[in-house]
């Protein structure tokens, strides 16, 4: 069975600095990645996926993510955060079996300080 | 251009009593998903539908029941809740060969 680890319950990262959030998965063969982020009070939006292909992928309001199949991990940066980066992080890993099925890890809540 | 919509927003229940939690979506995706959140646990898959009439069970379906009449709608019924289903519930769709869901805002449900 897949399985998602987030090491990182919380981060306090200053505002303008870089940030970086850990992601470690279990699943046997090539698997579907994601990173979504939440908002309070809000639902999950997708910021990034991973399929195939070039291991370095680009998503929305900045960030980036890279698969690194050597070390099972799928880490998600930002160069410089800004005060709207405050929410919670969650990375998925989908196993491509029929019906999509996301599997979470248990989410890393990140803190911007002025 | 709604996107996912769940109905209610937050509920009250005594322990005991049912309830169905509405989730509707305007997108024709062909899969639905009900999730609870959970903190520290991420969010945890109950029931899921790939289609129209089928119905299947995720990780934690325990004490839940779903239906999928239409596809645009996915009920997830809890028929005698209990204070470990105290949760924030979301609902997901997606396409089949797509991923992304799209999600809900969810429903917060507090069992007493």
């Amino acid at each position: 069975a897949q399985s998602v680890t987030q090491p990182d319950i919380h981060i306090t990262v200053s505002e303008g600095a870089s940030l970086e959030l850990r992601c470690n998965y279990s699943y046997g063969a090539t698997p579907y990645l994601f990173w979504y982020v939440q908002s309070p009070g809000q639902g999950l939006q997708l910021l990034l996926k991973y399929f195939s292909g070039d291991t370095l992928v680009q998503g929305i309001k900045g960030f980036e993510a890279e698969f690194k199949r050597s070390q099972s991990s799928f880490n998600l940066r930002k160069p410089s955060v800004h005060w709207s980066d405050a929410a919670e992080y969650f990375c998925a890993v989908g196993a491509g079996a029929a019906g999509n099925k996301l599997t979470f890890g248990g989410g890393t809540r990140v803190l911007v300080k002025p | 251009n709604a996107g996912v919509t769940q109905t209610p927003k937050f509920r009250v229940l005594k322990t005991g009593q049912s309830m169905t939690l509405l989730c509707a979506q305007d997108m024709n995706h062909e899969y639905m998903y009900w999730y609870r959140q959970d903190p520290g646990m991420g969010l945890r898959l109950i029931h899921y539908s790939v289609g129209e009439g089928t119905t299947a069970k995720g990780e934690v379906p325990d004490g839940y029941n779903v239906s999928r009449l239409k596809k645009q709608n996915f009920l997830l019924g809890l028929e005698s809740a209990a204070p470990s289903q105290t949760s924030v519930y979301f609902c997901a769709s997606s396409l089949p060969d797509a991923y992304g869901y799209t999600f809900g805002s969810g429903t917060r449900l507090t069992v007493v």
